[in-house]
């Protein structure tokens, strides 16, 4: 069983739509880190977000922390063929600061 | 200017080896860490390490043993590899106080 279940799985898109991915855990996080990988490298850090209830935007990307900090979306505006990707959110559990459990991960397509 | 930086990329092996895959940074934090990426893209934390602590997840085999020669650098041995340890392995760093972790570029193991 994963501690952080993220959902969809898998995602396929036309460009130009807007999707939401989730990632969700029956454990309390003290923060929640979202990452984006693509084929043949590494992850890279998206966004931080550390208080219940925070919504953080990064360009067309809108990531929100639940108010119980248990569960995170990352929501998608205008999807473009560029954002296809494996996205992984990770959290950071109270006493183990240094330790990320990832998520499942959700693979995003964007067709053009 | 590689921030993380891991060689080799490729490496093929046969079962029973012994293998190595060096890791370094230049962005001068405290802590690195190697995870393990499976065939469906999950990623688990294998070890973190500074120079002070050196967290080992449970379920990794004492084949596996980092070895830092010093803050910028964490080696990966394995030693009697087996066809389970094909995978993606990631580097990757963080400095204590700052959110997010920095990955490399991942060296793909495969033992036949």
């Amino acid at each position: 069983t994963q501690l952080l279940e993220q959902s969809p799985q898998f995602l396929s898109i036309q460009e130009g739509e807007n999707l939401t991915v989730y990632c969700n855990s029956s454990s309390v996080f003290s923060s929640l880190q979202w990452y984006r990988q693509e084929p043949g490298e590494g992850p890279v850090l998206l966004v931080t977000v550390v208080t219940g209830g925070e919504v953080k935007k990064l360009k067309r990307l809108t990531f929100q922390f639940g108010d119980a900090r248990k569960d995170s979306s990352l929501h998608i505006t205008a999807a473009q063929p560029g954002d296809t990707g494996l996205y992984l959110c990770a959290g950071t559990r109270a006493g183990s600061a240094r330790q990320l459990t990832f998520g499942s991960g959700t693979q995003l397509t964007v067709l053009p | 200017d590689t921030a993380v930086s891991q060689t080799p990329k490729y490496l093929v092996t046969q079962m029973g080896n012994d293998k190595s895959i060096k890791c370094e940074q230049n962005l001068g934090h405290d802590t690195m860490y190697w995870y393990k990426q499976d065939s469906k893209k999950f990623l688990k934390i294998m070890f973190s390490y500074n120079n002070k602590e050196l967290i080992i997840n449970e379920t990794v085999p004492n084949r596996f043993s980092p070895k830092s020669p010093d803050k910028a650098h964490l080696n990966l041995h394995i030693n009697s590899l087996e066809l389970g340890d094909s995978a993606v392995y990631f580097c990757a760093s963080s400095q204590r106080g700052q959110g997010g972790q920095y990955f490399g570029p991942g060296t793909r193991l495969t033992v036949t």
